[in-house]
C-alpha cells in the first residue's frame, strides 16, 4: 500500500544544532508540505513543494529549509535550532490529478529543542 | 483576523445526539472546503470535501457550505464515542493552487 512516512518520530536536540527531519511518500504525488502544530496555532504551513526543484515558503519559513531532489521525498532542515521550533511537525502530500486539498499526512514528528 | 475561525471547544454531546461543529472564513475567493478529523497523538485525516454551496452527505456526516456567509459546518448525526476527536477546517484559498490552511480545530467529546 502506498504511504507517507516519517523520521525521526522523536527527536530532541540542543540549541544551535542542525536537524533534518525526513518525509518519504510512495503516492508518486508532485505535491508535498510540511506543517508544524502547535497548541492554539493550528497547523501552520512551513514550506511546499509542486515537484521536483520546486520549493517554496509558506507563513512560518523563518528558520527552516526544504529541497526536493526527487518526487518521493522532501526533508525538512532546521539550520540552527531553537526553543521556539519545538513542536509536532506534519509532512502530507498530494496528487496532482486529485481534489486539491486532499492531504495525505505522515504520523507526525514530535521535536523537542533544549 | 485569521483566516479559518473555529471555536476551539470542548464541545460536549451525549451519545446518539447531532454535533454541529462550525467554521468561518475570511477569504472570499476560497474555492474548496475540508473537514479533518485527529484523533489525540494521531495525524490529520480527511473526512469531507465541499466545493459548493449547499448540504453534501456521506454516511452520518454532512458538510454545509455557504459562501455568501464564509461559513462551513459540519453535522454528525448518531454520534459515538469514537467520534471524539478534534475537527479541523481547512480551505483552498484564492493565492494558492494546492496550498491548504486550517483552522485551530474543535474538540468534539461525546458521552456514553
Amino acid at each position: 500500500d502506498a504511504e507517507i512516512t516519517q523520521s525521526p518520530r522523536h527527536k530532541i536536540t540542543e540549541t544551535g544544532r542542525q536537524v533534518t527531519l525526513a518525509c518519504h511518500q510512495t503516492w508518486n504525488h508532485n505535491n508535498m508540505f510540511w506543517y508544524r502544530q502547535d497548541l492554539g496555532h493550528g497547523l501552520r504551513l512551513i514550506h511546499y513543494s509542486y515537484g521536483v526543484q520546486d520549493t517554496n515558503k509558506g507563513e512560518v519559513s523563518d528558520g527552516y529549509s526544504v529541497s526536493r531532489s526527487n518526487t518521493e521525498d522532501l526533508p525538512l532542515t532546521l539550520e540552527s535550532a531553537a526553543s521556539s521550533q519545538t513542536s509536532v511537525y506534519f509532512c502530507a502530500s498530494s496528487g496532482q490529478g486529485g481534489p486539491a486539498g486532499e492531504l495525505f499526512f505522515g504520523e507526525g514528528s514530535r521535536l523537542t529543542v533544549l | 483576523q485569521k483566516e479559518v475561525e473555529q471555536n476551539s471547544g470542548p464541545l460536549s454531546v451525549p451519545e446518539g445526539a447531532i454535533a454541529s461543529l462550525n467554521c468561518t472564513y475570511s477569504d472570499r475567493g476560497s474555492q474548496s472546503f475540508f473537514w479533518y478529523r485527529q484523533y489525540s497523538g494521531k495525524s490529520p485525516e480527511l473526512i469531507m470535501s465541499i466545493y459548493s454551496n449547499g448540504d453534501k452527505e456521506d454516511g452520518r456526516f454532512t458538510a454545509q457550505l455557504n459562501k455568501a456567509s464564509q461559513y462551513v459546518s459540519l453535522l454528525i448525526r448518531d454520534s459515538q464515542p469514537s467520534d471524539s476527536a478534534t475537527y479541523l477546517c481547512a480551505l483552498t484559498n484564492s493565492g494558492g493552487y494546492q496550498k491548504v490552511t486550517f483552522g485551530t480545530g474543535t474538540k468534539l467529546q461525546v458521552i456514553p
